[in-house]
């Protein structure tokens, strides 16, 4: 199985700022990287597929980048209803596997 | 609009057969791109992927599942139907069920159902 890790595994940051989250693959699998928002006792929401293509409907402050084994989520200015875990989510090979989440919660 | 709902059992017995049923609205579960996967997610762990079904019947499952995992759909009544057998404890997590989209190369889950917590307990 492929497995994904995340860094940080939290932060706490105010609003306005810009966060960077990182997910890391432990083999190359190309573009084929998903990230998700998911909010507590909530299903996740699909934010960027493909590495780097925004969902329908995502705000365009949300943005991915990278390719093979490392991936990067940027939210560029943190608003109120960001405060959530995402998680990076691997299409390259069954299973699909899923990193352990960052929690970004307020500073 | 997209929609999908898990229904089943919210508690089972160990040793028991766990059936769950993923009813979607708003996409035809017999167009090439589409598919519905079902996934868990334990109390405070990440998610895990358990299987998926398209529209041609392909079907794939985790392979430490396997064994004990079936994926099958009626079309006729918009639903894709899992079913695990000899639950465990460990089993306790919340189901949900997602709409998977392949395009690229790529698989992603853009629309999920609510999730349904089942509970593994005597």
């Amino acid at each position: 199985d492929i497995q994904m890790t995340q860094s940080p595994s939290s932060l706490s940051a105010s609003v306005g700022h810009r966060v960077t989250i990182t997910c890391r693959a432990s083999q190359s699998i190309g573009r084929s990287l998903n990230w998700y928002q998911q909010k507590p006792g909530k299903a996740p929401k699909l934010l960027i597929y493909a590495a780097s293509s925004l969902q329908s409907g995502v705000p365009s402050r949300f943005s991915g980048s990278g390719s093979g084994t490392d991936f990067t989520l940027t939210i560029s200015s943190l608003q109120p209803e960001d405060f959530a875990t995402y998680c990076c989510q691997q299409s390259y090979s069954v299973p699909f596997t899923f990193g352990p989440g960052t929690k970004v919660d307020i500073k | 609009q997209v929609t999908l709902r898990e229904s089943g059992p919210v508690l089972v017995k160990p040793t028991e057969t766990l059936t769950l049923t993923c009813t979607v609205s708003g996409f035809s579960l017999t167009n090439p791109r589409l598919g519905v996967s079902w996934l868990r997610q334990p109390p405070g762990k990440a998610l895990e992927w358990l299987a998926h079904l398209f529209s041609n019947d392909e079907k794939s499952y985790r392979a430490s599942l396997k064994s004990r995992l079936t994926i099958s759909k009626d079309t006729s009544k918009s639903q894709v139907v899992l079913i695990m057998t000899n639950m465990d404890p460990e089993d306790t997590a919340t189901y949900y069920c997602a709409r998977t989209t392949y395009g690229s190369g790529n698989y992603d889950f853009d629309y999920w159902g609510q999730g349904t917590l089942v509970t593994v307990s005597s």
